[in-house]
C-alpha cells in the first residue's frame, strides 16, 4: 500500500530564511509525487510534481523539490520564505493524478 | 487556471437530517471528480471517485448510502450526507480532473459540515 510521511507537524522559518520540508513515501511502482499548498479558506493549489526525469523539479512561487529514489524521498525547499508562504503544506503520492494518498501536512508558520 | 467551486463553505445541521453539497467546475468540463474528507490535523482522506454518468466508486470503509454521490454533468457532482450525525462533522474537500489539462486535478475550497 502507498503512505506518505511527513514527520514535521508544523515548522516556524524566519521571514527571508531558507525551508525545506520533508517527505518521505512508500510505493509499490514509480511514484508520481506532488507537493500542494492549502491556505485557509482556499482549496488545494499544485506547487509542483514529479513524474519522470530531471529529478530537480521546479515550481510555481520560487519552490522547488527533489526526488531521491534511494531515500524515497521528495523534499520541498525554498531559498527565501516571504510571510505570503505560511499555510499548510502537502505531499502526495500517486499514479498519475488518480488516486492521490496525501500526506498529513506541514503547517508552515513565517515569524518577522 | 482552471477553478472549482464547493458550496456551501460551510453549513450546520442537526442530526438526523441530510445534507447537500455542491462541487462545480467553473471552466472546464470535467469527466471525473473526487470527494475527500478531512480531518484536524490529518491528511485528506479519498472518499470516492465520481464519474459523469455512472456510479460513484467508494473507497474501502466508506459507507455509499450514507455518503451519496451524483455526477450528472460534466460541471457538477454533489454529495449529499443523509441522517447526518455529528462523527460525520468534518471538512469536505471536492476535487475535479481536467482532461485537457494533462488530467491534473484541481480542488475546491472545501466545505466545513457541523452536526449538532
Amino acid at each position: 500500500a502507498q503512505s506518505v510521511t511527513q514527520p514535521d507537524i508544523h515548522i516556524t522559518v524566519s521571514e527571508g530564511a531558507s525551508l525545506e520540508l520533508r517527505c518521505n513515501y512508500s510505493y509499490g511502482a514509480t511514484p508520481y509525487l506532488f507537493w500542494y499548498v492549502q491556505s485557509p479558506g482556499q482549496g488545494l493549489q499544485l506547487l509542483l510534481k514529479y513524474f519522470s526525469g530531471d529529478t530537480l523539479v521546479q515550481g510555481i512561487k520560487g519552490f522547488e523539490a527533489e526526488f531521491k529514489r534511494s531515500q524515497s524521498s521528495f523534499n520541498l525547499r525554498k531559498p527565501s520564505v516571504h510571510w505570503s508562504d505560511a499555510a499548510e503544506y502537502f505531499c502526495a503520492v500517486g499514479s498519475g493524478y488518480s488516486t492521490l494518498t496525501f500526506g498529513k501536512g506541514t503547517m508552515l508558520l513565517v515569524s518577522p | 487556471g482552471a477553478v472549482v467551486s464547493q458550496h456551501p463553505s460551510r453549513v450546520i445541521c442537526k442530526s438526523g437530517t441530510s445534507v447537500k453539497i455542491e462541487c462545480r467546475s467553473l471552466d472546464f468540463q470535467a469527466t471525473t471528480m473526487f470527494w475527500y474528507r478531512q480531518f484536524p490535523k490529518q491528511s485528506l482522506m479519498l472518499m470516492a471517485t465520481s464519474n459523469e454518468g455512472s456510479k460513484a466508486t467508494y473507497e474501502q470503509g466508506v459507507e455509499k448510502d450514507k455518503f451519496l454521490i451524483n455526477h450528472a454533468s460534466l460541471t457538477l457532482s454533489t454529495l449529499t450526507v443523509t441522517s447526518a450525525h455529528p462523527e460525520d462533522s468534518s471538512f469536505y474537500i471536492c476535487s475535479a480532473r481536467d482532461p485537457q489539462g494533462a488530467d491534473e486535478q484541481y480542488f475546491g475550497p472545501g466545505t466545513r459540515l457541523t452536526v449538532t
